[in-house]
């Protein structure tokens, strides 16, 4: 069966300092994974997806198939990365969310 | 483009109303959905369409009812509402390019 574990609900780190927002997830085919973010009074938008390898906003996530993570990391975080980041499977028909985590950056 | 627009954004019933949230998106994608937010929880699939004329269940679809008469509108049907609906609804379309889901703004629904 799919899932998506986001292991922290919460999450504070100072500004400047490397943050890591864990993704663990399960599924028997080749995964396609996403990390989704809600700024405050925003509407969830996309951030990354795993196929394009991108980085977006400094956030970088790298697919470790023999651990079933996608973990979401920034060298250095910033008050405006502040918000709700859902990790995301994509299934047949549709997306499987995590849980969740807020991400509080401490100025 | 307006993209997903959902209406309402807030609305209070009290238990055994029913209402209907609407959901339209101009961006001609063929896949759509609704998701239920909550504290904990996260984001759960309610029912999604894959095209005009079709709608299937999500993890969550006891209590709604969804129809797909056009590739543009979706609305969500709650025909007796229960406190345990209290939640953010957000509706989402597809794009099948690049499989990124566009969210609405959500509909913040309180049931008395």
């Amino acid at each position: 069966a799919q899932r998506v574990t986001q292991p922290e609900k919460l999450l504070s780190v100072f500004k400047g300092a490397p943050v890591e927002l864990k993704c663990n997830y399960s599924y028997s085919g080749s995964p396609e994974l996403f990390w989704y973010v809600q700024y405050s009074r925003q509407r969830l938008q996309l951030l990354l997806r795993h196929i394009s390898r991108e980085s977006i906003k400094g956030f970088t996530a790298d697919l470790n198939k023999g651990e079933t993570s996608f973990h979401l990391k920034k060298p250095f975080a910033q008050e405006e990365d502040s918000a709700m980041y859902y990790c995301a499977l994509a299934g047949a028909n549709n997306l499987f969310f995590g849980t969740g985590t807020r991400l509080t950056v401490i100025p | 483009n307006a993209g997903v627009t959902q209406t309402p954004k807030f609305q209070v019933l009290k238990t055994g109303q029913s209402m209907t949230l609407q959901c339209a998106q101009d961006m001609n994608h063929e896949y759509m959905s609704w998701y239920r937010q909550d504290p904990g929880m996260g984001l759960r699939l309610i029912h999604y369409s894959v095209g005009a004329g079709i709608t299937d269940q999500g993890e969550v679809p006891n209590g709604y009812n969804v129809s797909r008469s056009t590739t543009e509108d979706f609305p969500l049907r709650l025909l007796s509402a229960a406190p345990s609906q209290t939640s953010v609804y957000f509706c989402a379309s597809l794009t099948a390019n690049t499989g990124e889901l566009f969210f609405g703004e959500g509909s913040r629904l309180t049931v008395l």
